[in-house]
């Protein structure tokens, strides 16, 4: 199927680490992608990883990529109570004319402060 | 380039009447993307577009819904007619297929169906 999993909700202190799971379909997506959606917007890149990559750091955001499972996180190092919003992972079915993104569930995390 | 435009940011409209969504993709993007958000069902790819073109119009719910994109610059979703079910936030988004194929998003349209 064309389903890509996360998990609903997540809650954190603030300065805590946030991790985000998720689990995609297809095994042959070039790239890997996390997309922000804050309160009111459309989404936003935040960061992806290219497929031949175990990890990805950027400032406070680290990606892991678990091919043979087909899991990917986004660690959120000392979160801050700016980082509350909805994370998506996406994936790219591709092939031929086909580009098609496709989004998890999202999942929101909430920061306290 | 101002971005993906979509109008109008809301819509409060009466079931059974014809629903109309506007897009305006980034310059120079080959892909448009229509999707569906609701608190229930999460983010939906309702169809996309290569080139004018519908590529995979698989994720529209049913004939109610039709989407057309009539030059490089401008898409519709039209939604006829509206029932209440069909309330919910509608993005457009477009991209090229080349390098990070990073997907830009419109602000979406907050549709109501009373």
């Amino acid at each position: 199927g064309e389903d890509v999993e996360q998990s609903l909700f997540l809650s954190v202190r603030e300065g805590d680490s946030s991790v985000i799971n998720c689990t995609y379909t297809d095994s042959s997506s070039t790239y890997l992608y996390w997309y922000k959606q804050e309160p009111g917007a459309g989404l936003q890149l935040l960061t992806y990883i290219f497929s031949n990559m175990d990890m990805k750091q950027d400032q406070r955001l680290t990606v892991l990529l678990n091919k043979k499972d087909k899991h990917l996180s986004l660690r959120i190092a000392d979160t801050q109570t700016g980082d509350s919003a909805i994370y998506f992972c996406a994936e790219i079915l591709s092939g031929g004319a086909t580009n098609k993104l496709i989004f998890g569930t999202g999942t929101l995390l909430a920061v306290q402060p | 380039d101002a971005g993906v435009i979509q109008s109008p940011r809301h819509e409060v409209t009466e079931m059974g009447q014809e629903v109309t969504l506007r897009c305006k993709p980034i310059s120079g993007h080959d892909y448009l993307f229509w999707y569906r958000q609701t608190m229930m069902r999460g983010l939906e790819l309702l169809i996309y577009f290569n080139n004018n073109v519908p590529i995979d119009d698989s994720g529209m719910p049913e004939d109610r819904f039709s989407a057309k994109m009539p030059n490089a610059s401008f898409s519709t979703l039209k939604i006829q007619p509206s029932e209440p079910r069909d309330s919910a936030v509608y993005f457009c988004a477009s991209n090229r297929r080349e390098g990070v194929a990073e997907a830009f998003f419109g602000q979406g349209t907050r549709l109501t169906v009373v």
